[in-house]
C-alpha cells in the first residue's frame, strides 16, 4: 500500500514550452501532497506544499508563476514548469502525507526534466 | 527554524562490515519525528527507519539501527553487514510532530566494497 506516482518519468522539452508533471497517491487519498527538486548529488529542495483544494504554499524564493502547483482532488496534484529553460532542468520529486497522525511522506519515483 | 546536519559527504565500506552514518539537528521542539532515507541509483526515496523524539528506545530495523541521542540531538544510523544493495545516498530528516514538512540533511553517499 501507500504507493505514489509520477508520470511522465522522463521529459525533454524545447525552451520556452511548457510542461505538466502529474503525481498521483494510487491507493489512499492525500490531504496533502509535496513537491521537491533535486540537482545531481544534492539533497531534495522543498519547492511548495500542495493542499487539496486550495493554493499551494511556496518555499521562500520559488516562483509561483514559474512552478504552477494544482491539487484538484485527494489523489491527484500536477506542477507545471511554464516557460521552461536550460536552468529548470532537473529532477522532481513529489510525495504525499497520508494524514490522520500518520508522520510518514510517501514518495513518487521523480521526473527528470531536460530543457533544451 | 530547523537545520539537519550530515557532515560526511561520503563514507566507504566493506561488503559484511558495519558502518556507522552521522547525523546532527538543531531544533527548539521537544516533540518531533527523525528519519533517515535511502536514495539508490534509482532516484526512489526509501524508508529505512524512523524515530519518535519521545521514545527512548532507539528503532531498529534488521540490520538498520540508530543511536538517538536527544541531549546532544544526535541521530546517526548504524548499517550491520553490509550489502551492495545498501549503496545510496542516505537522508537523514526531521519533521515536527505537529507539522508535515520534511527537513533534510544534505545527504551522504555511502559506497560498498566487495
Amino acid at each position: 500500500g501507500a504507493v505514489v506516482s509520477q508520470h511522465p518519468s522522463w521529459v525533454i522539452c524545447k525552451s520556452g514550452t511548457s510542461v505538466k508533471i502529474e503525481c498521483r497517491s494510487l491507493d489512499f487519498q492525500a490531504t496533502t501532497m509535496f513537491w521537491y527538486r533535486q540537482f545531481p548529488k544534492q539533497s531534495l529542495m522543498l519547492m511548495a506544499t500542495s493542499n487539496e483544494g486550495s493554493k499551494a504554499t511556496y518555499e521562500q524564493g520559488v516562483e509561483k508563476d514559474k512552478f504552477l502547483i494544482n491539487h484538484a482532488s485527494l489523489t491527484l496534484s500536477t506542477l507545471t514548469v511554464t516557460s521552461a529553460h536550460p536552468e529548470d532542468s532537473s529532477f522532481y520529486i513529489c510525495s504525499a502525507d497520508i494524514g490522520g497522525g500518520n508522520n510518514e511522506q510517501f514518495f513518487g519515483p521523480g521526473t527528470r526534466l531536460t530543457v533544451l | 527554524a530547523q537545520t539537519v546536519t550530515q557532515s560526511q559527504p561520503e563514507m566507504s565500506v566493506q561488503e559484511a562490515e558495519t558502518v556507522t552514518l552521522s547525523c546532527t539537528y538543531d531544533t527548539s521542539e521537544s516533540d518531533y519525528y527523525l528519519f533517515w532515507y535511502k536514495q539508490p541509483p534509482s532516484r526512489q526515496m526509501i524508508l529505512v527507519i524512523r524515530q519518535e523524539a519521545y521514545k527512548q528506545q532507539n528503532a531498529t530495523e534488521n540490520r538498520f539501527s540508530v543511536n538517538f541521542q536527544k541531549a546532544a540531538k544526535s541521530f546517526s544510523l548504524k548499517i550491520s553487514d553490509s550489502q551492495l544493495g545498501d549503496a545510496a545516498m542516505y537522508f537523514c530528516a526531521y519533521r515536527s510532530r505537529g507539522g508535515n514538512k520534511l527537513v533534510f540533511g544534505a545527504g551522504t553517499i555511502l559506497r560498498v566494497k566487495s
